[in-house]
């Protein structure tokens, strides 16, 4: 079935420093790929999403790519902020025609110290 | 987006007893999608609840412990029922909205003592 393989944390930082949370797939068809962040104490904001092959998903600062050669779609970040603190979920879609649940990685914790 | 309203936002329930979570979107979606996170760990999918049919649920959950409602296209609810500690965790509705994306609710913390 389908799954979500998610680098498992968590992952420490200091402020300004660049960011890599690994992201790999294994899923029938063209899947949707998403990233969820959870502030603490708060429920789940769609971060950003890509729909196909090389699209590039963007949010405040955040981007991931959807590599389908690779079936990665790693999030990064070029200069973090402590409030960026918080856990980061990879997840697929299939969408209209397959599933139309989320599948979710096990999630990243995040902590940018100042 | 759809705007969701869940609540309780948290509760501190007995073992033995149920605790209904009420979901209301601001729109009509077709499909709404219950979900556990336990914790320290991801989410997983409940079950998928249609208006008009009967949920879907998925590996390893049962309507007898988790039934659903869905009354009409706006409005869904879980219950958790005899509950037990190992229950305890943060629930989670959730729609689609648009073509690509899910927008979920802001979660209810249940503590079971």
């Amino acid at each position: 079935g389908d799954s979500v393989t998610q680098m498992e944390g968590p992952v420490t930082l200091s402020e300004e420093a660049f960011l890599t949370i690994n992201c790999t797939y294994t899923a029938t068809g063209y899947p949707s790929l998403f990233w969820y962040v959870q502030y603490p104490g708060e429920g789940l904001q769609l971060l950003l999403k890509a729909t196909k092959a090389d699209d590039k998903g963007s949010n405040k600062g955040f981007e991931a790519t959807y590599r389908k050669e690779t079936t990665s779609f790693h999030l990064e970040k070029g200069s973090v902020q402590v409030s960026d603190s918080a856990v980061y979920f990879c997840a697929l879609s299939r969408g209209q025609g397959g599933s139309e649940k989320l599948v979710f990685g096990k999630g990243t914790k995040l902590t940018v110290n100042p | 987006s759809a705007v969701i309203s869940q609540k309780p936002s948290r509760d501190i329930c007995q073992r033995g007893t149920s605790l209904t979570i009420q979901c209301q979107v601001d729109s009509q979606v077709t499909m709404m999608f219950w979900y556990r996170q336990q914790p320290g760990q991801s989410l997983t999918l409940i079950a998928t609840a249609n208006q008009g049919s009967e949920a879907t649920y998925e590996s390893g959950f049962v309507i007898d412990k988790f039934p659903i409602s869905r009354p009409n296209l706006t409005f869904s609810t879980l219950t958790v029922s005899n509950m037990s500690p190992e229950d305890s965790s943060i629930y989670l509705c959730s729609v689609r909205t648009g073509a690509v994306g899910y927008t979920f609710g802001s979660g209810t913390r249940l503590t079971v003592v």
